[in-house]
């Protein structure tokens, strides 16, 4: 069965601060994964997605995640944090057969403060 | 392109009615899925509609139900709601070709249940 587990429900960052927000995979078979952004009142804004053509994904707003299958990881990178990066953020695995069923994290609240 | 679209966009009902919910995807698209997001569950697949078949189902009790209609538009519809139903109803386009497709969510309907 797949599972995603984001690790820290809540992270805290200066801005101009590097920006990490992890997630770990379980799935039988190769997944397709991806990363959401959730502001208030919203619906999901695709961030970035791995779909098994290279392992280095890079997203919108400057974010990026490296897909590392030993690790069963898909960590989320920004180098530098902005204020308006603070929203939730998901992540989401699915695989081929599943069609559309995204199996989500439990997302990880940044905060970014001054 | 517009985006999808989901209405109403606040909805208060009490326990033992039923409700209906709307999306209509992103033209062109044929495939849309239905999640739950709350609190303590987080986001949850409920069905995913192809080309008005359901193709996919979640977890969730016989009164969750949804279709789709040949424009690719989708209904899903609680009946004799419960106070735990209480949440944002997001839906999600795409083309529904294969699961690495990008899904692209709506802003939802906020449910609350009294």
């Amino acid at each position: 069965a797949q599972s995603v587990t984001q690790l820290g429900s809540h992270v805290s960052v200066s801005e101009g601060a590097l920006v990490l927000l992890r997630c770990n995979y379980s799935s039988s078979v190769p997944p397709y994964l991806f990363w959401y952004v959730q502001y208030p009142n919203q619906g999901l804004q695709l961030l970035l997605k791995y779909t098994s053509a290279a392992t280095l994904v890079k997203g919108i707003n400057g974010f990026e995640a490296e897909f590392k299958k030993s690790e069963t990881s898909f960590h989320l990178t920004k180098p530098s944090a902005h204020m308006s990066d603070a929203a939730e953020y998901f992540c989401a695995v699915t695989f081929s057969g599943g069609y559309n069923k995204l199996i989500f994290g439990a997302g990880t609240r940044l905060a970014v403060h001054p | 392109k517009a985006g999808v679209t989901q209405t109403p966009r606040y909805l208060i009902k009490t326990r033992g009615q039923q409700v209906t919910l709307s999306c209509s995807p992103i033209s062109g698209h044929r495939s849309v899925s239905w999640y739950q997001q709350t609190p303590g569950q987080g986001l949850q697949f409920l069905f995913e509609y192809f080309s008005e078949t359901q193709r996919n189902k979640g977890n969730f009790p016989g009164r969750f139900s949804g279709r789709q209609f040949s424009n690719s538009r989708s209904e899903m519809n609680v009946s004799t709601l419960e106070l735990g139903d209480s949440a944002l109803y997001l839906c999600a386009s795409s083309s529904g070709l294969a699961g690495q497709e990008t899904q692209y969510f709506g802003p939802g309907t906020r449910l609350l249940v009294l």
